[in-house]
């Protein structure tokens, strides 16, 4: 299974745009890369997923370089309801369910 | 219905206690999983049903017990816990085919074992 890595925290004011990354240097070929949000006490909420390149959503956008061994979660103009941990997961979609949470990057949005 | 449904909220039980939590989901998923998490951790994954079966049994001690009655509900039974049992339990769901294999997680069951 590809690890994670992802930094600790980062605190950001609001309206700002929030970059975090994440590594997975022994991503493998089937492998993509879903990031999930969680709020104390609640399921953790899938936010975005992607393969390569740019993936863009309502909510956030994903890059991911050409060696996939790394991806950005971008958050445009972060409020103070997104302060939550960020989780980055790396694995096959469906041929293996073991799917593995990292550390988490807890992100702080401040007034 | 994208929801996953944990009961109960919470639940406090004594060492020598019997207790379960249940999950139930009606999205037609066919794989279905419990995590553990504690205080400031990440969830950590428990088990795996796919197509109402075990797949994944991530060498959790015996005195949790899953089941799966049906493709709906999913189950865990406790018994003789120990008070570092305490956590935030989490049931998810996921297709098993098609789509982005997203994680649908239930809001938890808050487990305090005195």
């Amino acid at each position: 299974l590809a690890k994670t890595t992802q930094p600790i925290s980062m605190d950001s004011y609001e309206g700002q745009e929030v970059n975090i990354t994440c590594s997975h240097n022994n991503i493998a070929t089937n492998d993509y890369i879903t990031w999930y949000q969680q709020f104390p006490s609640q399921g953790p909420r899938f936010i975005i997923q992607g393969y390569k390149t740019k993936v863009t959503n309502e909510v956030a956008s994903l890059f991911i370089p050409a060696d996939r061994k790394s991806s950005t979660l971008s958050l445009p103009r972060v409020s103070l309801s997104d302060t939550a941990v960020y989780y980055c997961l790396v694995g096959d979609l469906y041929g293996n369910n073991r799917l593995a949470f990292g550390k988490g990057n807890q992100v702080v949005v401040i007034p | 219905d994208t929801e996953v449904t944990q009961t109960p909220k919470h639940l406090v039980m004594g060492m020598t206690n019997k207790k379960s939590l249940k999950c139930e989901q009606h999205m037609g998923h066919r794989a279905m999983y419990w995590y553990k998490q504690k205080a400031k951790k990440p969830p950590e994954l428990m088990f795996v049903y796919s197509y109402e079966k075990l797949s994944i049994n991530e060498s959790v001690p015996s005195r949790f017990s899953p089941e799966c009655p049906n493709s709906s509900l999913l189950n865990l039974h406790l018994h003789a816990l120990q008070p570092e049992d305490s956590a935030l339990y989490l049931c998810a769901s996921s297709p098993i085919r098609g789509g982005t294999g997203e994680l649908f997680f239930g809001e938890g069951s808050r487990l305090t074992v005195l």
